[in-house]
């Protein structure tokens, strides 16, 4: 069975600062994972989605790594902004090496960004 | 085109009624999924569409919860007799359930069953 954590719960930055969040998985034998963004009262945004095959992905300011042997991915985000305040959610699927199915989810990370 | 919608946005419901979500995917995705939000829960999957099949039924909570889908298109999801504890936000997401599998999420159903 897969399970998702994610650390830390919460962080509050000053705009401006770099910032790192972490992911960890117990079935390592996954084909891709998912990081997710959610507004609140919303539903989920993908952010980025990186393949077993590839050790990181990156979108604008956003870059996600995955280390499978580790069983971790980590979302870094370059010169937070407040728009950046939100939940962010890592989810992989099951593992065995198949990208269908459910997906499971951390409790994701709080992020507030103060000007 | 457009992308995953449900309706009601918000439902309003009393104790031991039944109650209908409904979610549209994106046009062309063949996988649909069913996923429950509530407080101190975090995020629970209920059930997986390929097509008008449920390979995967595991996270239905009880027999109260059912849900199909028709035309390899809209589901719909029912909880019968519903319970205080049914109270959460449903969110449907779908895939193109081709090897990439990249899960698009609908805004989501707020379900409050007093």
């Amino acid at each position: 069975k897969q399970e998702v954590t994610q650390i830390p719960a919460a962080l509050s930055v000053p705009e401006g600062e770099n910032l790192v969040l972490n992911c960890s998985f117990t079935d390592s034998a996954i084909y891709n994972l998912q990081w997710f963004r959610q507004d609140p009262g919303k539903g989920l945004t993908s952010l980025l989605l990186i393949q077993s095959s590839q050790r990181e992905q990156t979108s604008g300011r956003l870059n996600a790594s995955l280390d499978k042997s580790s069983g971790r991915s980590t979302l870094y985000i370059a010169a937070s902004q407040p728009g950046d305040s939100a939940t962010y959610l890592c989810a992989a699927p099951p593992g065995g090496g198949t990208s269908y199915g459910k997906l499971t989810f951390g409790q994701g990370t709080i992020l507030t960004v103060h000007p | 085109g457009a992308g995953v919608s449900q309706s009601p946005s918000n439902k309003v419901t009393e104790k031991g009624k039944d109650v209908e979500l409904r979610c549209d995917p994106i046009s062309g995705h063949t996988a649909l999924y069913w996923y429950r939000q509530s407080l101190g829960q975090g995020l629970e999957f209920l059930i997986y569409f390929q097509g008008n099949s449920a390979p995967d039924k595991s996270g239905l909570p009880s027999d109260r919860f059912s849900a199909e889908r028709t035309g390899g298109s809209v589901s719909t999801l029912t909880i019968q007799r519903t319970q205080q504890e049914d109270s959460a936000v449903y969110l449907c997401a779908s895939s193109t359930g081709l090897a990439r599998n990249e899960q698009f999420f609908g805004p989501g159903t707020r379900l409050t069953v007093l």
